[in-house]
């Protein structure tokens, strides 16, 4: 069965400088793999995905992620963050050969400082 | 326009009673999901439809009965309510044929059982 793995707790980072969150996913043949945020008291919104195609992914609000095969990763960027951006980060993996279960990380909090 | 939409936003209820939880997505897509997420924020998929077909029946008490009527709609009643029930419900939706996979999803219900 498929997983994601978000190993850290919660990212804090300031204000302008680069925000990352890290996203290993384990999945028989090739993923589609997703990003998701969650504010507070909200539902999840997607953020971008990778089905296949050019590994670095463009998503909404200035993130991007790349997809990396061999290290089994899809970490999530963004060059200069913002305090808008803090929020619960979600990554998500589906088996393109299973039914449509998609499995979820635990997710992130990200914290941005000002 | 709302894209998925659930009602209630928050229900509060005793032990026993039974309630439902109605959801519509107005996206045209064929598959809807009903999620439950934790009071640590972990993301669980509880059933998915596609086409009003169920295709998803993940390991939950048999107290939760899902219904869709419709392509668009998918509700959620719950019998014999829980202490431990008291939780997040998302519902989603998505388009399972083509590139758009992604899930979209609705405010969520916040569901106390008291």
């Amino acid at each position: 069965a498929q997983s994601v793995a978000q190993p850290e707790d919660q990212v804090n980072v300031a204000e302008g400088n680069p925000l990352t969150v890290k996203c290993t996913y384990s999945v028989s043949g090739n993923p589609y793999l997703f990003w998701y945020v969650q504010y507070p008291n909200r539902g999840l919104q997607f953020l971008l995905k990778y089905i296949t195609g050019d590994n670095l992914v463009k998503g909404s609000y200035g993130f991007e992620a790349e997809f990396n095969k061999s290290q089994t990763s899809f970490h999530l960027k963004k060059p200069s963050a913002l305090v808008s951006d803090s929020a619960l980060y979600f990554c998500a993996v589906r088996d393109p050969y299973g039914n449509n279960r998609l499995a979820f990380g635990k997710g992130n909090q990200v914290v941005v400082i000002p | 326009d709302t894209a998925v939409s659930q009602t209630p936003k928050y229900l509060v209820t005793q032990m026993g009673n039974d309630k439902s939880i109605k959801c519509e997505q107005n996206l045209g897509h064929d598959t809807m999901y009903w999620y439950k997420q934790d009071s640590k924020k972990f993301l669980k998929i509880m059933f998915s439809y596609n086409n009003k077909e169920l295709i998803i029946n993940e390991t939950v008490p048999n107290r939760f009965s899902p219904k869709s009527p419709d392509k668009a709609h998918l509700n959620l009643h719950i019998n014999s309510l829980e202490l431990g029930d008291s939780a997040v419900y998302f519902c989603a939706s998505s388009q399972e044929t083509g590139l758009r996979q992604e899930q979209y999803f609705g405010p969520g219900t916040r569901l106390t059982v008291t």
